[in-house]
Formats: structure tokens, C-alpha cells, sequence
């Protein structure tokens, strides 16, 4: 496609239950992250990918959560035994080279935890 | 640590009016300079950028320069548009981490005809 894609769009999750999220990146990108994007907030850092290598996952708030990229192209953000403090937009972005100065985000999923 | 702090919105506007979104940031190391904004319905959009003190980005005659002596990168457009409401995310990146991003909260714009 033409841009970051991540499905689904919009996540409703009881609390306690496990959501998977998905991103396809740009075709070729090399890097690729994910940021969490509280109500009223800038993003936050997750997690960082090259390639396959998760180069980076400080940002990842709790053992609830984790990112895998098996082929170096799509990646899922999976949280386990959702909680209320979870809900938010979790974007993903993606880039050519290492750095992110010229990242492409997708319009990101908006998870609800009731 | 590193943060960015930016002036609260919302902003609304008529058209035409002078804009400016003040940023300033706290920084471990020498850091790359980011405006990005958001349309609504849309994702995050890198704006302008610069990577060293007393650079200029410019994009859309969106205006920013990187002021070290005051540890600031204020947003500044002329002659604002309706098209221009959206919300604006000052951020920075350092060296040592240059692949991660931090974000102020985001200042909302609204631009009325």
C-alpha cells in the first residue's frame, strides 16, 4: 500500500482480555515503531525494530506487553489481560533508514478498555 | 531525561491571523529539532525539522528555529488557513538514541473562515 496501515482501526476490549494489533509498514521499510498515545497526550515511545531485531522495547510499560516482527515486515503489539490504563492510540511508524526524521505513521488504533 | 513542553491549546483563529506555538525542550546530549502535525482523520505528519542551533526548518510557510541559548523551537506561520487546523506536536531526538522520538502533548489549532 501506499501508507502505514493498521488494522483494526478502532479496539474495544474487556478488561482482562487479550487484543492483538497490527501494522503493515511501507513496502521496504527497514525500521519500525510503535509509540502510545494517551487522550490529551503526545505519543510515547514503545518499542523499536530493525529489520526483525527489536532493537529497543524501554518503552514498553509492563510484561503485559509485547512486539514481535518475525519477517521484518509486519508487526503485531500484543497486550495481555488488558486494564483500563491501556486505552489510548497506540500508533506504529515506519522508515527507510535507522532514524526516524523521516518516519511515516499510520493513523494509528484506538483502543478502549472497559 | 528528555521532554518537550509546549504551550496549551486549544488556539483558535480567524484566517489569516499570525500563529506561533511556543516549544521548549530539555535535552541529555545535542538534539535534532521536529514539528509534526495532525489532520484530523489522518496520521502524524513530519512537518519541519532541524538539526542544529540557530537552523531554520520551513514547510508550508510554517516557520521554526532552533534556539539553543533559550532551549526553544517555536512554531510561527504568517497567515494561517482553515486547512491549517489540525494538531501541532513539537518533539526531539538525541544522537545517542536518534531512532526515538519525544513528543510535547500537542497543541490543537483551529482556524475559522
Amino acid at each position: 500500500g501506499a501508507g502505514v496501515s493498521q488494522s483494526p482501526r478502532y479496539k474495544v476490549a474487556k478488561r482482562g482480555q487479550d487484543v492483538a494489533l497490527r501494522c503493515d509498514p511501507i513496502s521496504g521499510h527497514v525500521s519500525l515503531f510503535w509509540y502510545q498515545q494517551a487522550l490529551g497526550q503526545g505519543p510515547e515511545f514503545l518499542t523499536y525494530f530493525q529489520n526483525e531485531a527489536q532493537l529497543d522495547k524501554s518503552g514498553l510499560p509492563s510484561d503485559r506487553f509485547f512486539a514481535e516482527r518475525p519477517e521484518g515486515s509486519v508487526s503485531t503489539l500484543k497486550i495481555q489481560r488488558t486494564q483500563q490504563e491501556d486505552s489510548a492510540v497506540y500508533l506504529c511508524a515506519s522508515s527507510l533508514v535507522q532514524t526516524n526524521t523521516e518516519a511515516f505513521f499510520g493513523q494509528g488504533t484506538r483502543l478502549t478498555v472497559v | 531525561g528528555n521532554s518537550v513542553t509546549q504551550m496549551e491549546g486549544p488556539v483558535t483563529l480567524s484566517e489569516e491571523a499570525f500563529l506561533t506555538i511556543n516549544c521548549t525542550y530539555t535535552a541529555t546530549g545535542y538534539p535534532s529539532l521536529f514539528w509534526y502535525v495532525q489532520y484530523p482523520g489522518e496520521g502524524l505528519q513530519l512537518l519541519l525539522k532541524a538539526t542544529k542551533a540557530d537552523d531554520k526548518g520551513s514547510n508550508k510557510g510554517f516557520e521554526a528555529t532552533y534556539r539553543k541559548e533559550t532551549t526553544s523551537f517555536h512554531l510561527e506561520k504568517g497567515s494561517v488557513q482553515v486547512s491549517d487546523s489540525a494538531v501541532y506536536f513539537c518533539a526531539l531526538s538525541v544522537r545517542s538514541n536518534d531512532y526515538k522520538l519525544s513528543f510535547g502533548a500537542g497543541t490543537t489549532v483551529t482556524v475559522r473562515a
